[in-house]
Formats: structure tokens, sequence, C-alpha cells
């Protein structure tokens, strides 16, 4: 079955520094790629999608590749700051985005 | 322009109790999914929700059940409840065939 495998956290990182967590997933078709954000006591906002291999999604200085022979879609930013510390989830969709199965999420913590 | 909105935010009941939750769609779109997220976990699936009818369901038992109205708004109803169903439920709304868009979540805690 479908599903989605992301590095584990807590990620720390200090003002100004690179970046990346890894997420891996397994699909049976052609999925859609998603990043999300959880700040704390909120719902999930999405970040970034790129539904076809190859497509890189960006936004807000993140970005994501979709890679189908490594089968991964890796999130990346430059130079992070305090207002990104948060939960990121790696998520995919087949088909119509009817279903989304969600890695478990990665805690970034940024220190000024 | 609103966006999704749960109720209630929190809400605290006991085992074997039944409790209800509701979901109004953000403006314009006509689908509705449920998940439910684990404390330290991502949000599992439980069912979607279009044209009043579930179309899609994850593996939850039947003591999970849903409705959705004709103005699209959404209720998940879970019966007979356990200890582990204490969990942040997240209502997501898109038109259909579209991303999701997620609300704030309601809290649910059992006792």
């Amino acid at each position: 079955g479908d599903s989605v495998t992301q590095m584990e956290g807590p990620v720390t990182l200090s003002e100004e520094a690179f970046l990346t967590i890894n997420c891996t997933y397994t699909a049976t078709g052609y999925p859609s790629l998603f990043w999300y954000v959880q700040y704390p006591g909120e719902g999930l906002q999405l970040l970034l999608k790129a539904t076809k291999a190859d497509d890189k999604g960006s936004n807000k200085g993140f970005e994501a590749t979709y890679r189908k022979e490594t089968t991964s879609f890796h999130l990346e930013k430059g130079s992070v700051q305090v207002s990104d510390s948060a939960v990121y989830f790696c998520a995919l969709s087949e088909q119509g985005f009817n279903k989304f199965y969600f890695g478990s999420g990665t805690k970034l913590n940024v220190k000024p | 322009d609103a966006g999704v909105t749960q109720s209630p935010t929190h809400l605290i009941k006991t085992r074997g109790q039944q409790v209800t939750l509701r979901c109004s769609p953000k403006s314009g779109h006509d689908t509705v999914s449920w998940y439910q997220q684990a404390l330290g976990q991502g949000p599992q699936f439980i069912f979607q929700y279009y044209e009043e009818e579930e179309r899609q369901r994850g593996n939850f038992p039947d003591r999970f059940s849903g409705h959705q109205f004709p103005n699209y708004s959404s209720e998940l109803n879970v019966n007979a409840l356990l200890l582990g169903d204490s969990a942040l439920y997240l209502c997501a709304s898109s038109q259909w065939g579209q991303p999701q868009h997620f609300g704030d979540g309601t809290r649910l805690s059992i006792l």
C-alpha cells in the first residue's frame, strides 16, 4: 500500500542555517506529493506540492523536487528563520487528491 | 473568506460515550474529508464525503461514522469511545479532485 517515510526529529538549527528534511514514499501509481506545515495549536497548512516527476514545488523559500527514480521529495530551505519552527509533514495523494497519506512529521526548532 | 471551520475546539468525554464533531468547509468546496491525528503522529485518513455520500474510507472501525449535509457541511460521529480515540480530529475540504485545505481541528480527550 501507499506510505510516506520521513526523517525523525526533532531537527535543531541555528537561524540562517540550511535545512533538509528527507522524505521517501511508496506508491502503487503516480502520486502527487505535498509538504504541509503545522504550527502549535493549529491545523495543517499546504506549503508546496508537485504533481509529476521532476516537478519542483516552491513557496516561502522552501523547495522540494519530485524524484521518481529515488521515490523522494526532500524539503530544503537555504536560510531558516525562527518563525519556521513548526512540524513539517510530507504527504502523497493518488490521482484525484481524494485520500492523503502522511508521514509521521518532523519537528523543526530554529534557535536565534 | 472563511476557511475550514471546526467545532468544538476542545472536547472531553469518558469511555463508552458518543461524540459528534462538526465541520464547515471552505466556501466553494463540496468535498469533506476527516483525519485522526494522534499525539506525535501524522494524520490518518478516516473517510471522505462528496454529494452526501461516503466515497472513500480508511482503516477505521464502524464506530466511526459520518454525514454530509446539502450545504456541504459534515459531521463525524464516534460511538463507544475508547481511550485510544483521544486525538486531534482534522477536517479538510476541497473541490472534488483538488488539493485539500485543513481546519484547525477538534482536540478530543477521553477520560
